[in-house]
């Protein structure tokens, strides 16, 4: 089954311990990328990247690191979590093909974090 | 980079009425337009999306018209039903400059559809 795949699904955590939220896609998409979800903000885009080794900073990347080491994995790294980034997280991909960003973005099912 | 601005932030309609949400968005080159639904506690998931080279596209109930020389494109939903309650996101790619690739959402719009 085609899938984007975030672990965990909730997370509760305290100030300024390292943590790591997966994301994982088995469709062999070009484009993965990271939002944050907060109430009347919409989704706002923290990282993405348009292939392996490539990622750029979307509108919201302070407190966030990311890497993409393999295509279908893109991991979000918060070094030092504050609780302004207590938020709900998506992950989504892309194929990404010859136009560039005109196919449809597939999310994970989100991962609720919590910064105490 | 681009802007995007979603109107209204909440609408409320009696079931088979229709919705209309509209977005405006600041990059010319942008070649794509897509519309996400996210229900109550799930991931947002496309629903319709337009591309720049036609001005309207329609399937079943739901419909999005774009209008490039204005810059915005608009979801239209007819015969509501109370399963369209949702939040829903319009979106728009940066297509040049230094911020290309970077997709941009709407704020998203709450539709309460009343029985």
């Amino acid at each position: 089954e085609a899938q984007v795949t975030q672990n965990p699904r909730y997370l509760i955590t305290v100030t300024g311990k390292k943590l790591t939220v997966t994301c994982s896609q088995n469709m062999n998409h070009e484009y993965m990328s990271w939002y944050r979800q907060d109430p009347g903000l919409g989704l706002r885009q923290i990282y993405y990247s348009m292939n392996v080794e490539v990622t750029d900073k979307g509108d919201v990347p302070e407190g966030y690191k990311v890497s993409r080491k393999e295509k279908r994995n893109f991991p979000l790294i918060l070094e030092s979590p504050s609780p302004n980034q207590t938020s709900l997280y998506f992950c989504a991909s892309s194929l990404y093909g010859a136009q560039p960003l005109n196919t449809e973005a597939f999310f994970g099912q989100g991962t609720r974090l919590t910064v105490v | 980079g681009e802007n995007v601005e979603q109107h209204p932030s909440t609408l409320s309609v009696q079931e088979g009425d229709s919705a209309v949400i509209k977005c405006t968005y600041s990059d010319s080159a942008s070649n794509y337009f897509p519309w996400y639904k996210q229900e109550l506690g799930k991931r947002p998931q496309l629903i319709i999306d337009i591309r720049s080279n036609v001005g309207e596209k329609k399937d079943q109930r739901i419909a999005v018209t774009l209008n490039k020389t204005a810059k915005h494109f608009s979801l239209h939903i007819t015969e509501t039903q109370p399963e369209d309650s949702a939040v829903y996101f319009c979106a728009a790619p940066s297509a040049g400059g230094t911020s290309y690739g970077k997709l941009t959402f709407g704020q998203g719009t709450i539709l309460t559809v009343h029985p």
